[in-house]
């Protein structure tokens, strides 16, 4: 059974970096789908951030494109996600995910980790 | 962006009802529209994709159509473990927008 599992810190200070990481079990990161990371504010939409593939090859929100950075673990089978310049807005509750394809639907998610900005 | 509109926001049905979410698109996405449910405490589950293609392992019981803007999530034969909040997502243009979701709850 495929699972993500996302890990990460639940407090970062405003105008640091939000770092997480997804763990993939039961699947290769190097197959054909594209991994991603969508996000929930309190009481918000789900926010697309971003989806990489194994190559590096990566797929950014233009709104947040400047702030991101997403990376993959081929060793280790993770990928990752770096978020700078936090503020209050980006308190949410982020999840990592399995895409169809660069443009596809997200047919598995983590189960989420809250990340609370504020000092 | 485009915006992708909801309706109804909630709703209270029954077991064994037939149930119809709608969800609207600022512009056309073409098919790129998909459906997902998220019960409380569990991750979000994709349903539908592709406006009417079932994810593997979700039951016939769940059906998408659709075209351009306008689409619909039907759920008959409504089940306890249906009661939970769906919530619709356009793959068609960067970036991916959601809808702000439905919840099915008891009546």
């Amino acid at each position: 059974q495929v699972q993500l599992q996302e890990s990460g810190p639940g407090l970062v200070k405003p105008s640091e970096t939000l770092s997480l990481t997804c763990a993939i079990s039961g699947s290769s990161i190097s197959s054909t789908y594209y991994w991603g990371w969508i996000r929930q504010p309190p009481g918000k939409a789900f926010e697309w951030i971003g989806s990489i593939f194994h190559t590096g090859s990566t797929y950014y929100n233009p709104s947040l494109k400047s702030r991101i950075t997403m990376s993959v673990d081929t060793s280790n089978n993770k990928f990752s996600l770096n978020l700078n310049s936090v503020t209050a807005a980006d308190t949410a509750m982020y999840f990592c995910t399995r895409d169809r394809s660069e443009v596809g639907a997200s047919n598995l998610w983590g189960q989420g980790v809250l990340v609370i900005v504020s000092s | 962006d485009i915006q992708m509109t909801q309706s109804p926001s909630s709703l209270s049905a029954s077991v064994g009802d037939r149930v119809t979410i709608t969800c609207r698109a600022s512009q056309s996405v073409y098919r790129q529209l998909n459906w997902y449910q998220q019960r409380p405490g569990r991750a979000p589950n994709l349903l539908i994709y592709a406006t009417s293609n079932l994810q593997s392992g979700v039951p016939s019981r769940f059906s998408g159509s659709g075209s351009g803007t306008d689409f619909t999530l039907t759920i008959s034969n409504l089940q306890a473990e249906d009661f939970a909040i769906y919530f619709c997502q356009q793959t068609y243009s960067s970036p991916r927008t959601f809808g702000l979701g439905t919840k099915v709850e008891i009546k």
